[in-house]
């Protein structure tokens, strides 16, 4: 099947830091991808869909000047969270669609785990 | 996207069927149920998904009922890997779309 990457999978950083995570399509393009994070036992909450070639989409209660997030090529979307703080610590996960594949299944990468100390 | 219901936890012993009922009374008519899983500190994983007829992959089985009100997913031997979040999720067929999660079942397979 179709796979979807993250990097970095985990990442501790100190708060007021910035920090990008990537999300790769590796055999596939994807014009779309979307971003979710997910506290510890909670389900995944999205927070934006990002369009390549255009502005991100936000949820509401997610502060766009607070993640960043840049859909640079067909293969590629990042999320930046700036100035960091313990709060933003989550397992942030991308997904991308394949169009016109068996199911219409979204894939999902492995996650990213943010700890802000 | 219609609401679903499902069991916050269920347990299997290794070996034999598991089945994880669905409710999605409110589902529309161009609306498939789907089910993805997740396991612990990894991404959600595409199982299966249908519109109106039973389906079955190498993964699972989906089970639909005639008034699409309600759907069961059938592991047919669990195994330990098979312990997971189980999310049925019901949405219009896009690829596109987002897909919006709900609480799961947490399902522990048992030696």
């Amino acid at each position: 099947g179709a796979v979807v990457s993250q990097h970095p999978s985990w990442v501790i950083c100190k708060s007021g830091t910035s920090v990008k995570i990537e999300c790769r399509s590796l055999d596939f393009q994807a014009t779309t991808m979307f971003w979710y994070r997910q506290f510890p036992k909670q389900s995944l909450m999205l927070m934006a869909t990002s369009n390549e070639g255009s502005k991100a989409t936000y949820e509401q209660g997610v502060e766009k000047d607070k993640f960043l997030i840049n859909h640079a090529s067909l293969t590629l979307s990042t999320l930046t969270v700036t100035s960091a703080h313990p709060e933003d610590s989550s397992f942030y996960i991308c997904s991308a669609p394949l169009r016109g594949g068996l199911g219409n299944e979204q894939f999902f990468g492995p996650g990213t785990r943010l700890t802000v100390l | 996207d219609a609401k679903t219901t499902q069991p916050t936890s269920m347990d299997c012993a290794e070996g034999r069927a598991a089945n994880l009922p669905c409710n999605h009374s409110t589902i529309s008519g161009n609306e498939y149920v789907y089910w993805y899983r997740q396991i612990h500190s990894q991404g959600p994983q595409y199982i299966i998904h249908g519109l109106k007829n039973n389906e079955t992959n190498e993964m699972a089985s989906l089970i639909i009922t005639e008034d699409r009100k309600s759907s069961t997913l059938i592991l047919p031997h669990a195994t330990l890997r098979d312990t997971a979040v189980y999310y049925c999720i019901v949405r219009v067929g896009n690829a596109g779309n987002m897909l919006t999660f709900g609480g799961g079942t947490r399902l522990m397979v048992k030696p």
